[in-house]
């Protein structure tokens, strides 16, 4: 029982390249998030997914899109990476909305 | 608008006494409230959770406490070890209303445990 997987780890962008990162389940949660995670701003939320087929806009959701084809993967693109991109990129899934979640180890990403 | 407030950015206690980390809410909306624990490199790591019908939630030596009316809850870690030393969240949600989806979080706390 891996949790919540990420993949990859890290990665560096020039400004303008494109990214997909992958997030995986298999805890059979109905719910996903994407996260992001910066110096003095906590955890602000990218995009969700409330089941499979289903996404849905954050707080902070501009420059960045999502599609959950499978229910056990959320997928966060970046069409055209800016270095305010920068940052720690975190998924996470709940069996219901409002209620514990948990999260991957994160993707460290730097646009440069 | 910050709906939950951490408002120590740090906190250092000595091994074996007790640690306490504050979180104060604004939306008297909020039904549900979790503590996560982060350590450098990371995700979130769930700790324990309290919901509003309740005032205190144990979990061995963590406890959660939950004050509705002062809209402030703290986590009380007894003892403490070094190996607590971490980033604690507060986070808040509405369980019943529109926006059921979401946890509200707190910009953490860092908390140093010194042997």
């Amino acid at each position: 029982n891996a949790g919540v997987t990420q993949t990859p780890k890290f990665r560096v962008l020039k400004t303008g390249q494109s990214m997909t990162l992958l997030c995986a389940q298999d805890m059979n949660h109905e719910y996903m998030y994407w996260y992001r995670q910066d110096p003095g701003m906590g955890l602000r939320l990218i995009h969700y997914s409330v089941g499979e087929g289903t996404t849905a806009k954050g707080e902070v959701p501009d420059g960045y899109n999502v599609s959950r084809l499978k229910k056990q993967n959320f997928l966060l693109g970046l069409e055209s990476a800016a270095p305010s991109q920068t940052s720690v990129y975190f998924c996470a899934s709940s069996y219901r909305g409002g209620m514990a979640q948990y999260f991957g180890p994160g993707t460290r990403l730097t646009v440069l | 608008d910050q709906q939950v407030k951490q408002n120590s950015p740090s906190l250092s206690v000595q091994e074996g006494r007790i640690s306490i980390l504050n979180c104060d809410y604004t939306n008297s909306m909020f039904d549900y409230f979790l503590w996560y624990k982060k350590y450098p490199a990371e995700g979130p790591t769930f700790l324990i959770s309290i919901s509003s019908i309740k005032d205190k939630n144990e979990d061995g030596r963590f406890t959660v406490f939950l004050n509705k009316s002062a809209k402030h809850l703290s986590l009380h870690i007894v003892p403490s070890q070094p190996g607590d030393s971490a980033v604690y969240f507060c986070a808040a949600s509405d369980r019943s209303g529109g926006s059921n989806y979401k946890l509200t979080f707190g910009k953490g706390t860092l908390l140093t445990v010194n042997p």
